[in-house]
């Protein structure tokens, strides 16, 4: 079955603007969840959505924000962009997301100038 | 929140069973232990996942002591191909999944 599919997989905006990433789950799975990674933080929890609802949020500033559609498909959107949001976001999705296995996709790898 | 710690690195050969080992002191009633391995420029990928004992599968084996204050992946006969990064996490058993990763251990495999 296709795995997660993230869009677009680099992306390079400066600082100030916005940006909207998106991720499309496996087929039947209806948890979304969004990571940053980077080299000094590591993998952060940003948020997860359930049926269109946003069920957990990690702690990142009111910027970054994320919505889920009918589909399961999820965008997750940065505005006002700072030179510390380049990062590489990576989307997960389950099935249910309690202690069911997570699939990962490649990741938007976003570079800010 | 259950925290994990585990080892930054290891070095292995070729051949090896490699065991990396993760501690989880307040880990709570209900959570799992799962691990991930991931490679540069890619998502995490799961490996496995238990609750208490031991879990086997094609790739590895999690061993999980009965106060399941720390939990043991063991890779058998590992390859070149087992270099990356491997993440020991505390799922939440509760409404949603918040994957706390924590800074995971960096497997060396030489031959």
């Amino acid at each position: 079955k296709a795995g997660v599919t993230q869009t677009p997989r680099y992306l390079i905006k400066t600082r100030g603007q916005q940006v909207t990433l998106s991720c499309s789950p496996i087929s039947g799975h209806r948890s979304v969840s969004w990571y940053q990674q980077t080299p000094g933080q590591g993998l952060q929890f940003l948020f997860e959505y359930f049926s269109e609802t946003q069920r957990n949020k990690g702690n990142f500033p009111g910027r970054f924000s994320g919505r889920q559609f009918s589909n399961s498909r999820s965008e997750m959107n940065v505005s006002t962009l700072e030179l510390g949001d380049s990062a590489l976001y990576l989307c997960a999705s389950s099935f249910s997301g309690q202690n069911t296995e997570a699939f990962f996709g490649q990741g938007t790898r976003l570079t800010v100038v | 929140l259950a925290k994990t710690t585990q080892p930054i690195s290891m070095d292995s050969y070729e051949g090896q069973e490699v065991n990396i080992t993760c501690s989880h002191n307040n880990i709570a009633t209900n959570d799992y232990i799962t691990w991930y391995q991931q490679f540069p420029s890619q998502g995490p990928r799961f490996i496995i996942q238990g609750y208490k004992t031991k879990v086997t599968n094609e790739v590895a084996s999690l061993f999980i002591p009965a106060d399941r204050k720390s939990s043991t992946l063991s890779l058998p006969r590992v390859s070149l191909s087992d270099t990356a990064v491997y993440y020991c996490l505390v799922a939440y058993n509760q409404a949603g999944t918040a994957l706390i990763f924590g800074k995971g251990t960096t497997l060396s495999v030489s031959s």
